[in-house]
């Protein structure tokens, strides 16, 4: 089946800092979404990016479907952005990547 | 309302009981996902509504595990003879459009503890 990677595992930032989270994807998909999973386990959707650069706010997020592989951008990180970033694929069902565990210290 | 909502929240069972989980998408929206996350894990997928028709039920681990949508809103998945593995938090999400890969929206969950 389909293989859905994400890179960096685990990532400590200062707050005010930028960072480009990765995700891989073994397969042609057609769609692909990004989500926040905060620490009360809530998934909260970021980007629904089948292809192209969306931004919102101090995200914003680049599907390259043709090279299989999608980067969310965060900048100027704040303690809120704390949590697990999931990226999830379609390929004839919604497979969620190995996430970032992404921590932003005061 | 306005969002997929989940209850119970949580759910304690002893090993052998059945449970019930319930999900009540966004209103409206056609397709219905049910997924199991363990502790630090990403969801994976159990099965997938489009209606009342379950379209896809590979997920679901064992024939313990029963889900359906009668009326093509609300879905119950059913976990019977509870074991401690089936111990995970299970999370519904909806999605307006038929064929499943429209942008998907997410209950809070509800995390089951089997002892």
């Amino acid at each position: 089946g389909i293989q859905v990677e994400q890179s960096p595992p685990d990532l400590i930032l200062q707050e005010g800092a930028n960072s480009t989270l990765r995700c891989n994807f073994s397969d042609s998909v057609n769609n692909l979404q990004w989500f926040h999973q905060n620490p009360w386990g809530q998934l909260i959707n970021l980007f629904y990016i089948p292809s192209g650069t969306k931004q919102n706010g101090r995200l914003s997020a680049t599907t390259v479907a043709t090279e299989r592989y999608s980067l969310l951008y965060i900048s100027s990180s704040q303690t809120t952005d704390s949590g697990v970033y999931f990226c999830a694929v379609w390929f004839y069902k919604y497979i969620f990547g190995t996430g970032t565990r992404l921590k932003v210290l005061a | 309302g306005a969002g997929v909502s989940q209850s119970p929240r949580y759910k304690v069972a002893k090993r052998g009981q059945d449970v019930a989980l319930r999900c009540d998408p966004i209103s409206g929206h056609v397709s219905l996902f049910w997924y199991q996350q363990a502790l630090g894990q990403g969801p994976e997928f159990l099965t997938y509504f489009q209606n009342e028709a379950q379209l896809d039920k590979s997920g679901l681990p064992s024939d313990r595990f029963f889900a359906e949508r009668p009326e093509g809103s609300v879905s119950t998945l059913k976990i019977q003879r509870t074991q401690q593995e089936d111990s995970a938090v299970y999370l519904c999400a909806s999605s307006l459009p038929s064929g499943g890969q429209g942008e998907q929206f997410f209950g809070p969950g509800t995390r089951l503890t089997v002892l």
